[in-house]
This record gives structure tokens, sequence and C-alpha cells, in this order.
């Protein structure tokens, strides 16, 4: 396993334009996390999955904003009719959660995905 | 609210410097406290990590111990090199009723001249 990998790995659309982004976590991880980094500023939280469910979404994360993980495996991230606010870098990582025995939760990040709205 | 504050850069430093990068949160309980390194071009890795109070986190020379008293977690290292030239994030998270969600700072430029 090569790790978190993510694509496209550089979006340009135009305003007005919906963008799907894909994420495939290491295969064994059963927590999936979507993070916005924009430019000198640390990853925002925006949403999380323990397996196929989404169990927590951030006030980032609009209604033009939606994310899947169908089978609990690979994610997609979807903004619809995207804002020039939109640009950022597009962050996916994943990690081996459980229900209170994990001492801490590493996750291992992905290269990410650029996203230029012009 | 939920937060973590770190020294701001860019941080210049010259080789086999002493670096310190300051790092402090505010949280409830008891969260883990990490140090991530983006390298240029590459993406966010883990350096070091602590899980409870006093613990040390290390790796790669650098060190950060817990401190629950002064809430901070402080990245350390005796004598950098160039090859340290990165941007460095503090974060944390807490896994029993947030999902483990990591809460970052705004990052910390490192640039070690020869």
């Amino acid at each position: 396993d090569t790790g978190v990998s993510q694509d496209p790995r550089h979006k340009i659309t135009k305003r007005g334009q919906n963008v799907t982004f894909r994420c495939d976590p290491i295969s064994e991880h059963n927590r999936l996390y979507w993070y916005r980094q924009t430019l000198g500023q640390g990853p925002e939280f925006l949403t999380y999955f323990q397996n196929e469910a989404q169990l927590e979404k951030s006030r980032l994360l609009s209604d033009r904003f939606s994310a899947e993980r169908p089978k609990g495996s690979f994610s997609t991230l979807e903004i619809q009719r995207t804002e020039q606010g939109d640009s950022a870098m597009y962050l996916c990582a994943s990690s081996l959660g459980g229900s209170g025995r994990v001492a801490y939760n590493e996750q291992f990040f992905g290269p990410g995905t650029r996203l230029t709205v012009l | 609210g939920n937060s973590v504050t770190q020294m701001e850069g860019p941080v210049t430093l010259s080789e086999e410097a002493f670096l310190t990068i300051n790092c402090t949160y505010t949280a409830t309980g008891y969260p883990s406290l990490f140090w991530y390194v983006q390298y240029p071009g590459e993406g966010l890795q883990l350096l070091l990590k602590a899980t409870k109070a006093d613990d040390k986190g290390s790796n790669k020379g650098f060190e950060a111990t817990y401190r629950k008293e002064t809430t901070s977690f402080h990245l350390e290292k005796g004598s950098v090199q160039v090859s340290d030239s990165a941007v460095y994030f503090c974060a944390y998270s807490k896994i029993y009723n947030q999902g483990g969600k990591l809460i970052f700072g705004q990052g910390t430029e490192l640039s070690v001249k020869p």
C-alpha cells in the first residue's frame, strides 16, 4: 500500500462550475477525513467518515459541499456552483479508529487537490 | 473555543542552531498532541506525538513535551539542518467524543541557511 492518494492533484475551474475530488485511503483504515487548507493557514476540518457513515460536518461545509463514502473505501468531495473563495488545497487523511481503545489518532495525509476557481 | 496558537514565522536560522517553535492549545480534557511537517512540494507528515501529560514525543532529533499545566507542546531541536526547512504545524485531537478530528495551528515556516 502506497498511502493515501488523491485525484486530481490540480483542478482549475470557472466560477459556477461543479467539481468532484476523489480520495483513496490506506486500505485497512476505517476513518477518512477531509480538510481544507488556504495559503498560509493550517488545515481546517471539513468532515469525517467512519466506514460509510458521515459522522460530523463542520460549519465550513456549506450546502454546496457534499461528501460521500459509499462502500466505506474511497470518498468523493463535490463542490457545486464553485466560488472564488473555494480556491484552496483540499486534503484527505485516513486513520485506524476504534471505539475507546485507541490512545491516539495518527492520521495519514494524501498529497492534496489544489483547486483554483477563476 | 478550541484552538491552537503557534509562534509566527518565518523563522530563519543558520545550520546547527537551536530551534524552538512555541505551541499552545485551548481545549478541555486531555487531547492528544501532534507536530506535523510539510516539506516543500510534499504532503503533511506526522513528525511526533504525545498522548498524555508529561509525555515526550521525539523523532529525527526533534522533541516536544506535553505540558498540561501550561497547555503547551513546544517543538525543539538542538541542531537544525538545511533539510529541516519546512512548515511545521502543531495540532491536537480528541478521540472519544470528537471522532479524532485534528485542530491545527496556522503553521510556522522554518528556513535553515547553510
